[in-house]
């Protein structure tokens, strides 16, 4: 139980266009769901948290408006890089939490960015 | 704000022995404690976890032990295998909190 895909696994894509990562909760209702980045060889830096019907908290530095993210149902929630540009390039990891667990979060296979 | 250390950054042990990773953490009202382990290129796979309620919390070659008044907690892995070899991460929460991470922990388990 408690497993989470992330779709598509890699992406390469052009400097100026965007970019939709999905998250999905397969056998359990996430309320919230979390979007992380990583960088090679560094831990996990939380982008957003994203609850199921309401807007996203997004953390210091990051920009909403860059990294637009929708939670539309309790197992679906969306990432999408608007404009990415190289510096975008990145692992982005989404986690959920299952309703039902408290604390724990389960995190997705991650999704390997590059922006030409 | 909140912190989490961890140590050592990098650790090597021969397959058989056993690995040892601590976790020290500054945020007094934090009460759970996971640990996750993520091989190259994959997302992070919870191994397992501990509340604060709990002293220490074992599975199968796998344990957790807590020290609340002191703030750390370690992850022991017995009988090491060369598959163990990953990142390690622990992380902190207090309830309904988001996690924070330590920096992670490479182990190398030499056949």
């Amino acid at each position: 139980g408690a497993v989470v895909s992330q779709h598509p696994s890699r992406v390469i894509c052009k400097s100026g266009t965007s970019v939709k990562i999905e998250c999905r909760s397969l056998d359990f209702q996430a309320t919230t769901m979390f979007w992380y980045r990583q960088f090679p060889k560094q831990s996990l830096m939380l982008m957003a948290t994203s609850n199921e019907g309401s807007k996203a908290t997004y953390e210091q530095g990051v920009e909403k408006d860059k990294f637009l993210i929708n939670h539309a149902s309790l197992t679906l929630s969306t990432l999408t890089v608007t404009s990415a540009h190289p510096e975008d390039s990145s692992f982005y990891i989404c986690s959920a939490r299952d309703r039902l667990a408290k604390e724990t979060q389960y995190f997705g296979p991650g999704t390997r960015l590059l922006v030409l | 704000g909140e912190n989490v250390e961890q140590h050592p950054s990098t650790l090597s042990v021969q397959e058989g022995d056993s690995a040892v990773i601590k976790c020290t953490y500054s945020d007094s009202a934090s009460n759970y404690f996971p640990w996750y382990k993520q091989e190259l290129g994959k997302g992070p796979q919870l191994i397992i976890d501990i509340r604060s309620n709990v002293g220490e919390k074992k599975d199968q070659r796998i344990a957790v032990t807590l020290n609340k008044t002191a703030k750390h907690f370690s992850l022991h892995i017995t009988e090491t295998q060369p598959e163990d070899s990953a990142v390690y991460f622990c992380a902190e929460a207090d309830y309904g909190q988001n996690f924070v991470f330590g920096p992670g922990t490479r182990l190398s388990v030499l056949p």
